[in-house]
């Protein structure tokens, strides 16, 4: 079964840092573009990141840029998102996807005080 | 930034009813528009892609047209278990802007 599962959310002060991963099953992500959306608690959804297949391509939101990085790992059919200086607007469920057809079902991440 | 904009915000229909939700972009985004469909808990679950291609595995009764700027988006008869948020996504530019949301209700 082709299947994405994310982990590594939890509660985090603001100016923290969180690692999310996202690990692959069912095929290879090595041949995949690959993205990460958010959705903030009540609001729609907001992509946030996009690496192509071999990680040469790497493109972010204005509204993530200089804070998360996305990286991947192809051996480990896995991918990353490092976050650092986290604010309370950071607050949402967190997927990966690949490209826009599969879809993992979130991690949720809180940034509070 | 693309901006993408949909209407309505929110609508209630019967079970049988034939639904439409258009999806307007700011600027030519060609066909590359994706629909999306997503319910509480769950991962978000893509429908449509290529503005008018219907994913493996999803039920013929959603539909969708359009190129450019103006898309549209229909269910030809509302199922209970069509009860959702359904978002538009254009992929032409980054960053690949989703529009606000419709919520369907029975």
């Amino acid at each position: 079964e082709v299947q994405l599962v994310e982990s590594g959310g939890g509660l985090v002060q603001p100016g923290g840092s969180l690692r999310l991963s996202c690990v692959a099953s069912g095929f290879s992500i090595s041949s995949y573009g690959m993205n990460w959306v958010r959705q903030a608690p009540g609001k729609g959804l907001e992509w946030i990141s996009y690496i192509s297949s071999s990680g040469s391509i790497i493109h972010y939101a204005d509204s993530v840029k200089g804070r998360l990085t996305v990286s991947r790992d192809n051996a480990k059919n896995s991918l990353y998102l490092q976050m650092k200086t986290l604010r309370v607007e950071d607050t949402a469920v967190y997927y990966c996807a690949r490209r826009e057809d599969v879809w993992g079902n979130g991690t949720t991440v809180i940034v509070s005080s | 930034d693309i901006q993408m904009t949909q209407s309505p915000s929110s609508l209630s229909a019967s079970v049988g009813d034939r639904v439409t939700i258009t999806c307007q972009a700011s600027q030519d985004i060609k066909k590359y528009l994706n629909w999306f469909q997503l319910k509480p808990g769950k991962a978000p679950k893509l429908l449509i892609y290529d503005a008018s291609n219907l994913e493996t595995g999803v039920p013929s009764r959603f539909s969708g047209s359009g190129s450019a700027t103006h898309f549209t988006f229909t269910i030809s008869s509302l199922q209970p278990e069509d009860v959702a948020t359904y978002y538009c996504q254009q992929y032409d530019y980054i960053p690949k802007t989703f529009g606000p949301g419709t919520k369907v209700d029975i």
